[in-house]
């Protein structure tokens, strides 16, 4: 079974504060995955990585950044955190090669007080 | 780029009864279509996806539909039951580049017993 690991379910923070989301999976997918989710807005993607320090913007990049310095790990950083940015957000990994399934992990609920 | 509309946003039916949700693509170089499956506080699962070299697919009591020259494709659930009140997301892949996935806004299905 694949497994995607986050970092933290639940998570408050202050505005102005950085911010690290991780997530960890262990079946050496080649492909990596953020996705904000909103009500009503579906999964949104932020970021994704198709290899070790590869990434490309998704379609809300702007206040986010990400770091994949290995293959199994693949983390959401938050330069300044708004609150804005309250949000649940979604880890995802998929193998790659026309193997397009995306597994996700549990999500971390921010705050952003 | 790729947009995928999701309808409708909310769908409640009675148990036994059958559901359907629409979905409809702008990409028409997109070649596969999965379904996830998010119960309340979990995660997204791929339950269903079908590519396009198939008009139809079917898993027990799920099924989807393709039609390539219209671009929307369908999830049909017969003889509904309470296990399938979830939210459900529809998505079209991205082939220019890497992969990645295009999610409509969401279905909120109730099934009433």
């Amino acid at each position: 079974d694949v497994k995607v690991t986050q970092s933290s379910r639940y998570l408050v923070k202050r505005t102005g504060e950085k911010v690290f989301l991780e997530c960890v999976q262990d079946m050496d997918h080649e492909n990596m995955f953020w996705y904000r989710q909103d009500p009503g807005l579906g999964l949104r993607l932020i970021y994704f990585s198709y290899d070790v320090k590869m990434k490309e913007k998704g379609d809300i990049p702007e206040g986010y950044s990400v770091s994949r310095e290995k293959k199994e790990r693949f983390s959401l950083i938050l330069e300044s955190a708004s609150t804005n940015q309250t949000s649940m957000y979604l880890c995802a990994s998929s193998l790659g090669q026309a193997n397009y399934e995306q597994y996700f992990g549990p999500g971390t609920r921010l705050t952003v007080t | 780029g790729e947009n995928v509309e999701q309808h409708p946003s909310t769908l409640s039916v009675q148990e036994g009864d059958s559901a359907v949700i629409k979905c409809t693509y702008s990409d028409s170089a997109s070649n596969y279509f999965p379904w996830y499956k998010q119960e309340l506080g979990k995660r997204p699962q791929l339950i269903i996806d079908i590519r396009s070299n198939v008009g139809e697919k079917k898993d027990q009591r799920i099924a989807v539909t393709l039609n390539k020259t219209a671009k929307h494709f369908s999830l049909h659930i017969t003889e509904t039951q309470p296990e399938d009140s979830a939210v459900y997301f529809c998505a079209a892949i991205i082939i220019q580049g890497a992969q990645k996935l295009v999610f409509g806004q969401g279905t909120r299905l109730t099934i009433n017993p």
